[in-house]
């Protein structure tokens, strides 16, 4: 089982949709986690982090589920320009007091006009 | 600022020749990350230096691949001999936070260096 796993896609949504997108990552040890956005062809970008009680950024809400070890991203009121890859990111703990950060493959979304 | 700085974008080379990459992270930042990302595996961290000294290269994949970072301002990526299987794209990142996973903040990638080994 990989550790943090995210389907791939792609969504395929027309403007103005909600989305959501879920995450799951295998290690209970896991600290902290955050949402990556990749535009095609580019590098990926810190979108939002997500935080034990949930948190919300304009359109964007993530929410973090410990006991089932998933997280999630819901898109609101989805824009063309959201159109981009979401990449789950675990930041664990592992030995030696030594941080890791997993990155999942990412969940490719299109929003079409 | 600029940003973090790679060179080249893109480069093209062939089966058994040495390649370099080169990052140059953003002023003031101590940590610096080497990833290298395909379609079937994702970001991979390859390895990665607090302070100019390397700290994890567990993530290194063979022999063939090292890395420098010479100053606070400068790091290489070398690979030699390179293969097919090394196309991918790589990027840099550095941090204002020691460890790769002490904080999200400040943490930047650069925009890569393409690779394509024929």
């Amino acid at each position: 089982r990989k550790e943090v796993e995210q389907d791939p896609g792609p969504f395929n949504v027309p403007e103005g949709a909600t989305v959501a997108f879920n995450c799951t990552y295998s290690n209970s040890a896991s600290q902290s986690f955050f949402w990556y956005r990749q535009d095609c062809r580019k590098e990926p970008k810190l979108l939002m982090s997500v935080y034990s009680s949930g948190n919300e950024d304009g359109r964007f809400t993530a929410q973090l589920n410990r006991a089932s070890q998933y997280i999630s991203l819901l898109i609101r009121d989805s824009k063309l320009s959201d159109s981009a890859t979401y990449l789950c990111v675990v930041n664990l703990l592992g030995a030696g007091n030594n941080r890791k950060l997993i990155w999942g493959l990412g969940t490719s979304l299109a929003v079409n006009p | 600022d600029a940003g973090v700085i790679q060179s080249p974008r893109h480069e093209v080379t062939e089966m058994g020749q040495e390649v370099t990459l080169r990052c140059k992270p953003i002023s003031g930042h101590n940590s610096l990350f080497w990833y290298r990302q395909t379609m079937m595996r994702g970001l991979e961290l390859l390895i990665y230096f607090n302070n100019n000294v390397p700290i994890d290269d567990s993530g290194m994949p063979e022999d063939r691949f090292s890395a420098k970072m010479p100053n606070a301002s400068f790091s290489t990526l070398k690979i030699q001999p390179s293969e097919p299987r090394d196309s991918a794209v790589y990027f840099c990142a550095s941090s204002s936070f020691p460890g790769q996973g002490a904080s999200n903040y400040g943490y930047t990638f650069g925009s890569g260096t393409r690779l394509t080994v024929v």
